[in-house]
């Protein structure tokens, strides 16, 4: 069964620092992997999304993810935050044949400080 | 588009009393999903339905929950009886149909109904 880690249950950076949000996967062959933000009492967004081809993924609100198979990770990046990127970020995980299952990992919780 | 439609937003009930959620998902979207949300468990899938048809109820946790989908704009969660520990935020989202490579794949997650159940 495919399975998604978040190692980070809470990560605070500075505004205009950078961040690098983990994400580790199981799955038997490429999945498709998603990063996903709720704000507080919202829903989840899509931020990007991997399915194939060039393994470094552009997303919206300036996000980047880099798609590395040899460490089945996934990991989010943006190189300048933002105070409104406080907000809750998940990572997932979808079976690329077959019942198209979508896994989340637990979530990482971001804090922006001055 | 309106998006994802939930109600109701909010839900205070009492133990052993029937609860419903709603859901209606987005124009043409075939494919519904109930997650629930908790601080101990995180996001967690209830239900998946592919055209109206339930594909994956595995995640449902006890007979106490029913999900049902009438038709293609509509979906219901239903609690009976409820229990303190139900208390969660119960999302639905809705996903078109793949029918190209090109497609998304992306849920549209509705804005949740935070259930408390006292």
């Amino acid at each position: 069964a495919q399975s998604v880690t978040q190692p980070d249950i809470h990560i605070t950076v500075s505004e205009g620092a950078s961040l690098e949000l983990r994400c580790n996967y199981s799955y038997g062959a490429t999945p498709y992997l998603f990063w996903y933000v709720q704000s507080p009492g919202q829903g989840l967004q899509l931020l990007l999304k991997y399915f194939s081809g060039d393994t470094l993924v552009q997303g919206i609100k300036g996000f980047e993810a880099e798609f590395k198979r040899s460490q089945s990770s996934f990991n989010l990046r943006k190189p300048s935050v933002h105070w409104s990127d406080a907000a809750e970020y998940f990572c997932a995980c979808m079976n690329s044949g077959g019942y198209q299952k979508v896994t989340f990992g637990t979530g990482t919780k971001l804090q922006v400080i001055p | 588009d309106a998006g994802v439609i939930q109600s109701p937003r909010h839900e205070v009930t009492e133990m052993g009393q029937e609860v419903t959620l709603r859901c209606k998902p987005i124009s043409g979207h075939n494919s519904l999903f109930w997650y629930r949300q908790t601080m101990m468990r995180g996001l967690e899938l209830l239900i998946y339905f592919n055209n109206n048809v339930p594909i994956d109820d595995s995640g449902m946790p006890e007979d106490r929950f029913s999900a049902k989908m009438p038709n293609a704009s509509f979906s219901t969660l239903k609690i009976q009886p409820s229990e303190p520990r139900d208390s969660a935020v119960y999302f639905c989202a809705s996903r078109p149909e793949r029918l190209a490579r090109e497609w998304s794949h992306e849920q549209f997650f509705g804005p949740g109904t935070r259930l408390t159940v006292l």
